[in-house]
């Protein structure tokens, strides 16, 4: 069955610095998504994007953040200057245009320190 | 207001019966999509079940049904025949809009732990 594929699984960063979490979608999807989810709490989403560009964010998503999509494959999170109630665990997902389904990713749990 | 809300913080449930994971909904929306997914120990989000707001019938798939009762706005997940296995964390999510795709708005959640 197709995955969508996150790495790294697990990354500490020290406050200030910046990270890049990286997904590769299922490969005949068009839609892409960022959500996260502090510990123990509910999955917030970020970001959709779709045809090279946002199509929504959410108040979450502000200016230290930003997404890419460097080639045909990869989906990238980027935290410019990461604080430490950035620390979550980032879910990537998936989704075609006439299915239903969603896939997500196995996540990556950040630490910021 | 929430969007979504699961008003049952954890549940209990005997192995071999079954447990009902309740699910609200808020959306002035006519077209919506109504989703839920178990979220293990080990973190990943596994979907399980679907129901779209035009669905005449509930959805079923194997020991997971949706009970969907539009007027009240619930979407609760029905698991039958539990397993040890089921014991996770169990999110109701929606999607507005009569579009595939869209952003999901998730509940706060429910922890099921099924005992032997």
């Amino acid at each position: 069955e197709p995955e969508v594929t996150q790495t790294p699984s697990h990354q500490v960063t020290q406050m200030g610095q910046e990270v890049i979490l990286r997904c590769v979608p299922i490969s005949n999807h068009l839609y892409f998504y960022w959500y996260r989810q502090i510990l123990g709490q509910k999955v917030e989403f970020l970001v959709s994007f779709y045809n090279n560009e946002i199509s929504e964010k959410s108040e979450i998503f502000d200016d230290q953040f930003s997404v890419e999509r460097p080639d045909g494959s990869n989906f990238t999170l980027k935290i410019r200057s990461t604080k430490l109630e950035d620390s979550a665990m980032y879910f990537c997902a998936s989704s075609e245009t006439y299915t239903y389904g969603y896939t997500f990713g196995s996540g990556t749990r950040l630490t910021v320190v | 207001a929430q969007k979504i809300t699961q008003t049952q913080p954890g549940m209990f449930v005997q192995e071999k019966e079954a447990v009902t994971l309740d699910c609200t909904y808020d959306t002035s929306d006519p077209s919506y999509g109504l989703f839920w997914y178990k979220q293990p120990s080990s973190g990943e989000m596994i979907f399980l079940i679907y129901q779209g707001s035009y669905d005449q019938q509930n959805a079923t798939e194997g020991r997971y049904s949706l009970n969907f009762q539009k007027a009240r706005k619930s979407a609760n997940l029905v698991i039958s025949a539990s397993q040890l296995g089921d014991s996770a964390m169990y999110f109701c999510a929606m999607r507005e809009g009569d579009t595939s795709y869209g952003k999901l708005t998730f509940g706060q959640g429910t922890i099921l732990t099924v005992h032997p």
